[in-house]
Order: C-alpha cells, then sequence, then structure tokens
C-alpha cells in the first residue's frame, strides 16, 4: 500500500564503504527525485529521473550515482562514504505537477 | 543561498487558537507554492498549495495566502489541534525549463500545539 518505500530505513557504515538506497514507487509516476536533509534540516534536490532519464543533476560528488532501472525505481549508490555524508535521504515522486510525494526517509550514519 | 526562507524555527500555540506560519522567497520567477507537513522518522506529506495566479486557498481548517508584491506567503490553520504538532515545511517550484520538477524547500518551522 506504501506509495513511495525506501529502503532501509537506517544504515549505519564506515567510512570508505559503498551502499545503496533504494526506492520504488507504485503511483505510476514518470519523475522520481533524491532529497538530501543535513543536519541544519535544508531539503536540497540532488537527482530527478523522468522515465529513467536524467533531468536534474545538481552539484553533487560524482560519488553519488542514482540508477534507474525502470520508471517505477530509482536508487542511489554511494562510493567511499565521508563523515559529512551523513544525512537522511527521501526519495520522491511526481507525475506532472509540482507536487511530490515522499517516502520515508533513509537515515544515513557514517562513522 | 536560501531562496525560501522560514524565518521562525519554532511556534507553539494552544488548542483551539489558530496557528500561522510564514515563508519567504526570493526568486519572483517562482509560481507554485507548497505546504508540507513532516512528523518525525517520517517523510513529508503535501499539505495544501497555491498558484501564483492566485492569493489565497483554502482547504478545510488550512489556508494559505499568497502575498506576490511581497514574496511573501503564510499557511493558517484553525482551529488548531494537538496533532498538528509537527514540521511545517514551505515549497516554491518554476514551471518548465532546466529547473523542471525542481522544489525549493525552507529549512522548516517546528508547530507545537499545546492542549
Amino acid at each position: 500500500d506504501t506509495a513511495v518505500s525506501q529502503t532501509p530505513k537506517y544504515l549505519v557504515t564506515q567510512m570508505g564503504n559503498d551502499k545503496s538506497i533504494k526506492c520504488e514507487q507504485n503511483l505510476g509516476h514518470d519523475t522520481m527525485y533524491w532529497y538530501k536533509q543535513d543536519s541544519k534540516k535544508f531539503l536540497k534536490i540532488m537527482f530527478s529521473y523522468n522515465n529513467k532519464e536524467l533531468i536534474i543533476n545538481e552539484t553533487v560528488p560524482n560519488r553519488f550515482s542514482p540508477k534507474s532501472p525502470d520508471k517505477a525505481h530509482l536508487n542511489l549508490h554511494i562510493n567511499s562514504l565521508e563523515l559529512g555524508d551523513s544525512a537522511v535521504y527521501f526519495c520522491a515522486s511526481s507525475q506532472g505537477l509540482p507536487k511530490q510525494f515522499f517516502g520515508p526517509g533513509t537515515r544515513l550514519t557514517v562513522l | 543561498d536560501q531562496q525560501v526562507k522560514q524565518n521562525s524555527p519554532s511556534l507553539s500555540v494552544q488548542e483551539g487558537r489558530i496557528s500561522i506560519l510564514n515563508c519567504d522567497y526570493t526568486n519572483s520567477m517562482f509560481d507554485y507554492f507548497l505546504w508540507y507537513k513532516k512528523y518525525p522518522a517520517e517523510g513529508p506529506t503535501f499539505l495544501i498549495s497555491i498558484s501564483s495566479i492566485k492569493d489565497k486557498n483554502e482547504d478545510g481548517r488550512f489556508t494559505v495566502f499568497l502575498n506576490k508584491s511581497a514574496k511573501h506567503l503564510s499557511l493558517h490553520i484553525v482551529p488548531s489541534q494537538p496533532g498538528d504538532s509537527a514540521v511545517y515545511f514551505c515549497a516554491a517550484s518554476i514551471k518548465g525549463g532546466s529547473t523542471l520538477g525542481r522544489l525549493y524547500f525552507g529549512r522548516g518551522t517546528q508547530l507545537t500545539v499545546w492542549p
């Protein structure tokens, strides 16, 4: 029933590791997004995909790589994790309108 | 460079009273505005929106007002209920172009409604 789901909800890992966060939406939307909420609580867009095509790529380190196997999935892979990557990552989706539906978030802690 | 600003990090209101949350923006290209509500450990959920061609939109207890000349919008909640206690994010977007779909968020206002 969950419209936008993310796994895992919590992720604790060591510096230098590689990790992935998965996102799936069952709303039939064409566009999916990744946002990062940092320690100052700002929600900032990282990437946006429309029908598996990258349309927004913010100034994000290239250690972050989104992958969209189909329009219902947008995964986020992070290489060589750093302390500063600790944050909550939100996936979202939309269909044609500015209104976006968000997942529950993944809290990433890098030790 | 925050284009959407919520200058009040917190607001405390008694149950039954009006809650007024404020938001300012700097980019005159913004033409659609949204309010999201967020509970702890959950994702933001859409609450109400307004297009720049309107100055007011109402949905039940929630009303959003837009003052384009002042680049200011506000969310009114009447009457406030304890279940309204959450973080409220203001967001703005620009239709079309390279910013298609991008939402610009404020940093949120924590609303606490006490009995």
